[in-house]
């Protein structure tokens, strides 16, 4: 099984900031990656797939990067509707969530 | 826009199975290059991919999880259905049924989900 991690699991930031979550897979899973925003209460929303693919309608401060066993997802000027909590997941081998990075108010 | 429901007991009781229904609407289950996910979380943790379901009927399944679960489709009643058997207190969670869409890629396909349901809370308990 492939197996996500993230880092780092929380993180505090100001509406401005850059912020850039990791994800690594514990093999190479090409670009078969997509990153998901999740509020509180509230179903997960895609933003990126496979790996650096802006989903519709998603604004283009969120851009993604990496392949093989590296990505990260990068919020170029967070705004407030930003925090949450972020997943990356695998598609290449069936699917495996991340641990989720939440990211509130500093 | 398609959107999708999922409905069925909120309290179940260990050792018993677990049935829940993702209705449609907006749109037909048997369209299109899709497939229909079961995702769960449960409470303050992360997710946990259930399993999917293409419209042709094949299936695939967490291994951790795959010898207590069946995903179906009703094409009649435009829904998909989770049974898990067995439960205990740990499948206790929020359950998320899902819409996922394959991109052409060199050697295979990008899967990923885009639209969700709200999600139905089910707790294991006697």
């Amino acid at each position: 099984d492939i197996q996500m991690t993230q880092s780092p699991s929380s993180l505090s930031a100001s509406v401005g900031d850059r912020v850039t979550i990791t994800c690594r897979a514990s093999q190479s899973i090409s670009s078969y990656l997509n990153w998901y925003q999740q509020k509180p209460g509230k179903a997960p929303k895609l933003l990126i797939y496979a790996a650096s693919s802006l989903q519709s309608g998603v604004p283009s401060r969120f851009s993604g990067s990496g392949s093989g066993t590296d990505f990260t997802l990068t919020i170029s000027s967070l705004q407030p509707e930003d925090f949450a909590t972020y997943y990356c997941q695998q598609s290449y081998s069936t699917f495996t969530f991340g641990p989720g990075t939440k990211v509130d108010i500093k | 826009q398609v959107q999708l429901q999922e409905s069925g007991p909120g309290l179940v009781k260990p050792s018993q199975t677990l049935s829940l229904t993702c209705t449609v609407s907006g749109g037909s289950i048997s369209s299109g290059s899709y497939y229909w996910s079961w995702i769960r979380q449960p409470a303050g943790k992360g997710l946990e991919w259930i399993g999917r379901i293409y419209t042709s009927g094949s299936t695939n399944y967490n291994p951790s999880l795959k010898s207590r679960v069946t995903i179906s489709v009703d094409t009649s009643k435009n829904q998909f259905s989770l049974k898990l058997s067995s439960v205990t207190a740990a499948d206790t969670a929020v359950y998320y049924c899902a819409l996922g869409e394959l991109a052409p890629a060199a050697n295979y396909y990008y899967y990923y989900m885009d639209v969700w349901g709200k999600g139905t809370t089910v707790t294991v308990s006697s």
